[in-house]
């Protein structure tokens, strides 16, 4: 059980264009989601905390309005990307708290390229 | 503020060696902390957690780490290592006493000799 489910597992995208990440809790409900990202050969930052229903909270340094959340689920919440740019390009990682278990789980990551 | 720090970047071992990765942790109370594994590409798998009791913990795939409360220190490791644990490693520890949010430390990529 517990399992998370990140789409999709890989893109492509323009500058100037937007891209949506979905990240879906299969077999549990989750209040709470991460958005992670990890660039090349570097550890995971945490980007924010996606709260079902109401705004996600930002970790310092992270644009809002550059990467909006929304949660409007119990299963799920998306990351979308606005007017990406090159340097956007990153791994991006979920990850879904299991109030059962009190543990987040995490998909398996989207890896976005802005060309 | 918390943080977590993984000193070695890159540890190579031979096929049948034993193996420990060493994470250190700042944190006032007791923390929660976490082993993930990466392969290239992909995403976490948890190979253990710490939340309380038993201070040695045993994990999947043979590896445990042991909680040493005096030293901060949570240090991952495998009696015999395989070709296939060649991967990149994650300590973690949970953000503000949580035990969902993670603050991840730098990682250790182990690469393994035949």
């Amino acid at each position: 059980g517990a399992v998370v489910s990140q789409h999709p597992s890989r893109v492509i995208c323009k500058s100037g264009t937007s891209v949506k990440i979905e990240c879906r809790s299969l077999d549990f409900q989750a209040t709470t989601m991460f958005w992670y990202r990890q660039f090349p050969k570097q550890s995971l930052m945490l980007m924010a905390t996606s709260n079902e229903g109401s705004k996600a909270t930002y970790e310092q340094g992270v644009e809002k309005d550059k990467f909006l959340i929304n949660h409007a689920s119990l299963t799920l919440s998306t990351l979308t990307v606005t007017s990406a740019h090159p340097e956007d390009s990153s791994f991006y990682i979920c990850s879904a708290r299991d109030r059962g278990q009190n543990l987040a789980f995490f998909g398996q990551g989207t890896r976005l390229t802005v060309v | 503020a918390q943080s977590v720090t993984q000193p070695d970047i890159h540890i190579t071992v031979s096929e049948g060696a034993s193996l420990e990765l060493r994470c250190n942790y700042s944190y006032g109370a007791t923390p929660y902390l976490f082993w993930y594994v990466q392969s290239p590409g992909q995403g976490l798998q948890l190979l253990l957690k710490y939340f309380s009791g038993d201070t040695l913990v045993q994990g999947i795939k043979g590896f445990e780490a042991e909680f040493k409360r005096s030293q901060s220190s949570f240090n991952l490791r495998k009696p015999s290592v395989h070709w296939s644990d060649a991967a990149e490693y994650f300590c973690a520890v949970g953000a503000e006493g949580s035990s969902y949010k993670l603050i991840f430390g730098s990682g250790t990529r182990l690469l393994v000799r035949p």
